[in-house]
């Protein structure tokens, strides 16, 4: 149980355009979300944290304008990266927490982003 | 702010040892810590939680320890396995009302057949 998927697993664009990945909870209801970056060799790093039905909340250095994320659904999360450059090619990762469950988030199987 | 520091260097073990990977913190005082398993291109894979007010935890091959004290968790793999390789992260509860974890940067286990 608590599996997450991601959609697209890979993708490549041209600098300036807008990509957007879907992550969803397949098998359980997931009231919040979280949003990381990893770069090569490195750790993950939050970029925001979604609630379903409201405003996502971003950390520190993370552009709200840039990365729109919607939380319409308790199994829906997206992150759309607008006007995309070569310095946002990364390794995007989603999480879900349960609803009503523990401290334990589940995540998705991560999305290669490459802007050229 | 908290700073959380697992060995960079990977590990290396022989099959069928125990390897301990080390996972220190400061400025802070985390309610839970957590270890996930990360694959190269993979998301991370949740192994075990375990909350401030216990010492220790144990998961088939898995065993964790939380030193409030010295805030430091060890994880332990018994009877290792080639198939035990990966990247090995511990995570700190961000604080606060959300879920939100704080990760280190990850440890590399080998093991070597």
């Amino acid at each position: 149980g608590a599996v997450v998927s991601q959609h697209p697993s890979r993708v490549i664009c041209k600098s300036g355009t807008s990509v957007k990945i879907e992550c969803r909870s397949l098998d359980f209801q997931a009231t919040t979300m979280f949003w990381y970056r990893q770069f090569p060799k490195q750790s993950l790093m939050l970029m925001a944290t979604s609630n379903e039905g409201s405003k996502a909340t971003y950390e520190q250095g993370v552009e709200k304008d840039k990365f729109l994320i919607n939380h319409a659904s308790l199994t829906l999360s997206t992150l759309t990266v607008t006007s995309a450059h070569p310095e946002d090619s990364s390794f995007y990762i989603c999480s879900g927490v349960l609803a009503g469950g523990t401290d334990t988030q589940y995540f998705g199987p991560g999305t290669r982003l490459t802007v050229l | 702010s908290q700073k959380i520091e697992q060995n960079s260097e990977a590990l290396n073990i022989q099959e069928g040892k125990t390897a301990t990977l080390t996972c220190n913190y400061t400025n802070y005082s985390p309610a839970y810590l957590q270890w996930y398993r990360q694959d190269p291109g993979r998301g991370p894979v949740f192994l075990l939680l375990i909350r401030e007010n216990e010492k220790e935890k144990r998961k088939e091959r898995l065993k964790v320890t939380f030193d409030t004290t010295l805030k430091q968790s060890l994880f332990h793999i018994t009877a290792s396995q080639p198939a035990d390789s990966a990247t090995y992260l511990c995570a700190l509860d961000g604080g606060g009302a959300t879920n939100k974890l704080i990760f280190g940067t990850g440890t590399l286990l080998a093991v070597q057949p």
